[in-house]
């Protein structure tokens, strides 16, 4: 099976842009979508991005997603930061029957 | 509005079986746009998934954790359950069941969790 690998931490000013990477060990992201779920303390995680780069309604277009497919990465991308967006957030996928990986999940700061 | 709930022992022993039961409200458990899963955390660190059903019964496993795991669906009850034989310590997490998008549109793809139970800590210890 793969591994998705994201960055155990990242730091941000409120107001700036933070991007959080989620490399893939094999196989490739043009099989299967991305998802990008974010989860406060305490509580289930919630989805920001499905499918590479949607966002379900409620989600603030601040939230977007992309895909490298020469880096077989993907990114979660947030811009005008709030402290309210300080989270661990974590990527997902399926390998090629279908079971399901999450990546290690990054711990974002927005100091 | 969908909600899901988990149930069961929040303490289990260890080499014994986890039993954990996600009953769901407000939506049928026998829709053919869904599957229904499993995941869990260990305290302090991410998320594993480790399964999922679809309410005919077909299941996709965690290979890591697939000799171990029986998921099962009971549509009469709109419940479906986790089973995890022999665990030890490690097996320490909260579980969440959730449901996972299948079918949109009459696209059927593994698609991603949009509706989550709050999570039920078990703890495995004698």
């Amino acid at each position: 099976n793969f591994m998705l690998t994201q960055p155990h931490s990242v730091s941000e000013s409120p107001g700036k842009t933070v991007t959080i990477s989620c490399t893939r060990s094999s196989g490739s992201f043009a099989s299967n979508y991305v998802q990008w779920y974010q989860q406060r303390p305490g509580c289930a995680p919630t989805t920001v991005i499905y499918e590479d780069n949607q966002r379900p309604s409620g989600v603030p277009d601040r939230f977007s997603g992309s895909i490298d497919s020469s880096s077989n990465s993907a990114s979660l991308t947030i811009s005008g930061l709030k402290t309210e967006d300080e989270a661990d957030y974590y990527c997902q996928s399926y390998d090629s029957s279908n079971r399901g990986v999450f990546g290690g999940g990054t711990k974002l700061t927005v100091l | 509005q969908l909600q899901l709930q988990e149930s069961g022992p929040g303490l289990v022993k260890p080499s014994e079986t986890l039993s954990l039961t996600c009953t769901v409200s407000g939506g049928s458990i026998s829709s053919s746009s869904y599957y229904w899963g499993w995941i869990r955390q260990p305290p302090g660190k991410g998320l594993e998934w480790i399964g999922s059903i679809y309410y005919s019964g077909s299941t996709y496993y965690n290979p890591s954790l697939k000799s171990r795991v029986t998921i099962s669906v009971d549509t009469s009850k709109n419940q479906f359950s986790l089973k995890l034989s022999s665990v030890t310590a490690a097996d320490t997490a909260v579980y969440y069941c959730a449901r996972r998008i299948y079918c949109t549109n009459g696209v059927c793809y593994p698609g991603y969790f949009d509706y989550w139970g709050q999570g039920t800590l078990v703890t495995v210890s004698s």
